[in-house]
């Protein structure tokens, strides 16, 4: 157990319309990062917030947002959903953010599928 | 910009054989580099890392040493077990931000 808590594990829905997915990171844990996994693209990193500010973004949608709350859950909200927004999507922690040491522990992952 | 390859899968081994899954990097500067695994219906979970160059990541038997004069990072484990049945992804940190993936090698192991 990575101490990362995702959920939803599964959510199901249909195009056009918007879901949010709960990210909760491991205790002491500042950074939290979204990441998506679809089976043409490969793991691609969405975006990263650190203490409830984002720090670094990556190819996020602007169908997508994200933001961290000052208990540093964060919750990603995707909206406008198309077919080819299904995927699996990570979250994953950190102590810090900027640090190449860094490492980032991964929740289970929330599989959305729009249909 | 930063990119990782890694060697296509799926890789199909019989228990004990020797397994290596080549990944070279793409880089300016000098990255940390990472090997992930994913069970089945699991999150990513680290396996090794390394953070300069010559450093060699070990865990659970598997090994993969940065090398900068040829950008690579190949997992290596000298004895596979069915239960190293996963996906394995290799990975490098550059801003200390994003992780770039590879795009994951599937390793079976048969009995």
């Amino acid at each position: 157990d990575s101490g990362v808590t995702q959920t939803p594990k599964h959510l199901i829905t249909a195009t056009g319309q918007r879901v949010t997915l709960r990210c909760s990171p491991r205790s002491g844990d500042l950074s939290v990062y979204w990441y998506q996994q679809s089976l043409d693209q490969g793991l691609q990193f969405l975006i990263q917030y650190y203490n409830g500010e984002e720090r670094a973004k990556g190819n996020i949608l602007e169908r997508f947002s994200a933001q961290q709350f000052p208990d540093l859950h964060s919750e990603l909200n995707l909206s406008s959903l198309e077919l080819g927004d299904s995927a699996l999507y990570f979250c994953a922690s950190s102590r810090s953010g900027g640090d190449v040491k860094n490492i980032q522990y991964f929740g289970a992952g929330t599989r959305l599928s729009v249909l | 910009g930063n990119s990782v390859t890694q060697m296509e899968g799926p890789v199909t081994l019989s228990e004990e054989a020797f397994l290596t899954i080549n990944c070279t990097y793409t880089a300016t500067g000098y990255p940390s580099l990472f090997w992930y695994v994913q069970y089945p219906g699991e999150g990513l979970q680290l396996l090794l890392k390394a953070t300069k160059a010559d450093d060699k990541g070990s865990n659970k038997g598997f090994e993969a040493t940065y090398r900068k004069e040829t950008t690579s990072f190949h997992l290596e484990k000298g004895s596979v077990q069915v239960s190293d049945s996963a996906v394995y992804f290799c990975a490098l940190s550059r801003s200390g931000y994003a992780l770039n993936f590879g795009k994951g090698t599937s390793l079976l192991v048969t009995p």
